[in-house]
């Protein structure tokens, strides 16, 4: 079945540490996005990517950085200069970044910094 | 600038019943389009339904309908005859296009936690 995975779903790390999150797609899409998600809240976009070695700062990039080397696969690194790291990410794809194309969401790593 | 604005923080509705929840937003784009998104505890979201700033009806897919008002920039969502799986968080989301360029992006609400009570 296509669809979009991400691994693992828990994940613990010590504060300093560096974090890479994973996201994989079989859906053939061009577009990827990653989220963030604290508490109570709405999402908020990190970056993006409309294709292949190409990404765009979201509204919260500071701390992050991402690589989009293959079209399936779209990682996120949280890097120790996160201030508050802790939360839920959740990636995402779509056919393109135009007009009616809805996002098709991962399950969502929850990461643990402490 | 770009907003969504979702002021239902809860609901509490009984099973069965409708229920509609509320979404304004605001955009200078030339064209949009509009989403909702459903967010059980598990934390997937599902995509629910789309509408588009020229779509002249209002979309609606299965038990869920969008009440589009497009000069009072509102776009809520209708739930018919809600059932207990009902009971999650729901997001409204908007994809703007400015003239010229290729690419948007969706932004999200705060969202609201729809309980459905048997």
């Amino acid at each position: 079945d296509g669809g979009i995975t991400q691994s693992p779903k828990y994940l613990f790390r010590k504060e300093g540490q560096n974090v890479t999150l994973s996201c994989e797609q079989n859906l053939n899409h061009d577009a990827m996005y990653w989220y963030r998600q604290d508490p109570g809240q709405g999402l908020r976009l990190i970056y993006y990517s409309q294709i292949v070695n190409d990404f765009q700062k979201g509204d919260i990039a500071e701390g992050y950085s991402v690589s989009r080397e293959k079209k399936e696969s779209f990682p996120l690194t949280v890097t120790s200069a996160q201030k508050n790291p802790t939360a839920f990410y959740l990636c995402a794809s779509s056919i393109g970044t135009g007009g009616s194309y809805e996002q098709y969401f991962g399950p969502g790593t929850r990461l643990t910094v402490t | 600038a770009q907003k969504i604005t979702q002021t239902q923080p809860g609901m509490f509705v009984q099973e069965k019943e409708a229920v509609t929840l509320d979404c304004t937003y605001d955009t200078s784009d030339q064209s949009y389009g509009l989403f909702w998104y459903k967010q059980p505890s598990s934390g997937e979201m599902i995509f629910l339904i789309y509408q588009g700033s020229y779509d002249e009806q209002n979309a609606t897919e299965g038990r869920y309908s969008l009440n589009f008002q497009k000069a009072r920039k509102s776009a809520n969502l209708v739930i018919s005859a809600s059932q207990l799986g009902d009971s999650a968080m729901y997001f409204c989301a908007m994809r703007g296009r400015r003239r010229y360029s290729s690419a948007s992006k969706i932004i999200f609400g705060s969202g609201t936690r729809l309980s459905i009570r048997p």
